[in-house]
């Protein structure tokens, strides 16, 4: 059973600050891994997908990588700004047989950029 | 604009009143799927669709019903809500291919009374 991990629960940072959120998962037999954004009370918005023949993907400040071997990919915010503040969660598509296109979502990693 | 859209945004009902919480899509994608979300549990699906007419179970699907009449739309019905089905639903829609990103909904506050 495909199982989820994301670490630290919450990270509390000052402005400015490179940080690296990770992401583990337990079965490496994956279509691709996606980095969500969810802001309090609010919908989910899809920062990078990987694939799972990809290393890393890059979008302005975000750079995620994949080690699919090792079950393991992190997310990288460059020179963190307040407004990156959120909730920022990983999501694994099952691959294979068992590819019903379901995503299998850690528990969230919750950050707070003080100004 | 592409988008999923959910309506209504925030619903208090009463134990046992039929209701239903639409989706839909104009993306043209095949694949819609629901979830909820509690604290302490994360993300869970509720129910999925590969195409029209054709729906299965998600992890959690007792108490719920779908269905995929058209395309873009993907209703989830709750025919007898309960307590225990207070939470926040996002509803999910893609190409089906494995290598596309799938967009949520702004999500549906439910809380049942």
């Amino acid at each position: 059973k495909q199982e989820v991990t994301q670490i630290p629960a919450a990270l509390s940072v000052p402005e400015g600050e490179n940080l690296v959120l990770n992401c583990s998962f337990t079965d490496s037999a994956i279509y691709n891994l996606q980095w969500f954004r969810q802001d309090p009370g609010k919908g989910l918005t899809s920062l990078l997908l990987i694939q799972s023949s990809q290393r890393e993907q890059t979008s302005g400040r975000l750079n995620a990588s994949l080690d699919k071997s090792s079950g393991r990919s992190t997310l990288y915010i460059a020179a963190s700004q307040p407004g990156d503040s959120a909730t920022y969660l990983c999501a694994v598509r099952r691959g294979g047989s068992g590819n019903t296109g379901k995503l299998i979502f850690g528990q969230g990693t919750t950050l707070q950029v003080k100004p | 604009e592409a988008q999923v859209t959910q309506n209504p945004r925030y619903l208090i009902t009463v134990t046992g009143k039929k209701l239903t919480v639409t989706c839909s899509q104009n993306m043209n994608h095949e694949y819609m799927s629901w979830y909820r979300q509690d604290p302490g549990l994360g993300l869970r699906q509720i129910y999925y669709s590969m195409n029209v007419e054709v729906t299965d179970k998600g992890d959690v699907p007792e108490g719920y019903k779908v269905s995929r009449k058209e395309k873009r739309n993907f209703p989830l019905i709750l025919e007898s809500p309960s307590p225990n089905q207070t939470s926040l639903y996002f509803c999910a829609s893609s190409f089906f291919r494995y290598t596309d990103t799938q967009y949520f909904g702004p999500g549906t506050r439910l809380t049942v009374l």
